[in-house]
């Protein structure tokens, strides 16, 4: 069964803060995405890999940054949280080229106090 | 251009009823357009595909119509049940390009 899993469930950081979301796929898969979830927003995409080390802005890149080091790993990093950074944080995986199916990640609550 | 729009926000269908879900793209090279269905606590998972070369696909009581000329396409529950009851998001993508491009969501609420 493929799986995308996610360190965290539930974060509460405060402003300032540095903060890293760990994200790991067990499916070689070549893609790795991050997107914010908020209601009303849908899914927006802050920033994608296509390979170890590749990285690529998203739609709403600023405040984030990214690490691919393993293909199977891919963070994203809060440099300086902000209570605007309040979220859901999905990570997502597929085969590069594969006809655009994503598998997700359960997710993490971030709450930035 | 890179945008889908999706209609509506929320939706309320009593039980054995059909839920319809609207999205709108701009970019006709899209060319694969997926339905995800997203539980409460869990991450959106895959529903229901369809190429632009159709005009219709079903599985099950899960239908996704399309128009090309209109650039729209929609996703049909027929008979639905409770346990539809989830948030569907429509996407869009590139021939070739390796993100998906996603529209804000549909809470969907079936009553029993």
């Amino acid at each position: 069964d493929v799986k995308v899993t996610q360190s965290s469930r539930y974060l509460v950081k405060r402003t300032g803060e540095k903060v890293f979301l760990e994200c790991v796929q067990d499916m070689d898969h070549e893609n790795m995405f991050w997107y914010r979830q908020d209601p009303g927003l849908g899914l927006r995409l802050i920033y994608f890999s296509y390979d170890v080390k590749m990285k690529e802005k998203g739609d709403i890149p600023e405040g984030y940054s990214v690490s691919r080091e393993k293909k199977e790993r891919f963070s994203l990093i809060l440099e300086s949280a902000s209570t605007n950074q309040t979220s859901m944080y999905l990570c997502a995986s597929s085969l590069y080229g594969g006809g655009g199916e994503a598998f997700f990640g359960q997710g993490t609550r971030l709450t930035v106090v | 251009q890179q945008q889908v729009k999706q209609s509506p926000q929320s939706l309320i269908v009593q039980k054995g009823g059909i839920s319809i879900i609207n999205c709108a793209y701009e970019n006709t090279a899209f060319d694969y357009f997926p339905w995800y269905q997203q539980f409460p606590g869990k991450g959106p998972a895959l529903l229901i595909a369809i190429r632009p070369d159709v005009s219709e696909k079903k599985e099950g009581r899960f239908t996704i119509s399309f128009n090309k000329s209109a650039k729209q396409f929609s996703l049909h529950i027929m008979d639905s049940q409770p346990g539809d009851s989830a948030t569907y998001f429509c996407a869009a993508t590139l021939q070739g390009a390796q993100k998906l491009v996603f529209g804000q969501g549909t809470r969907l609420t079936i009553n029993p």
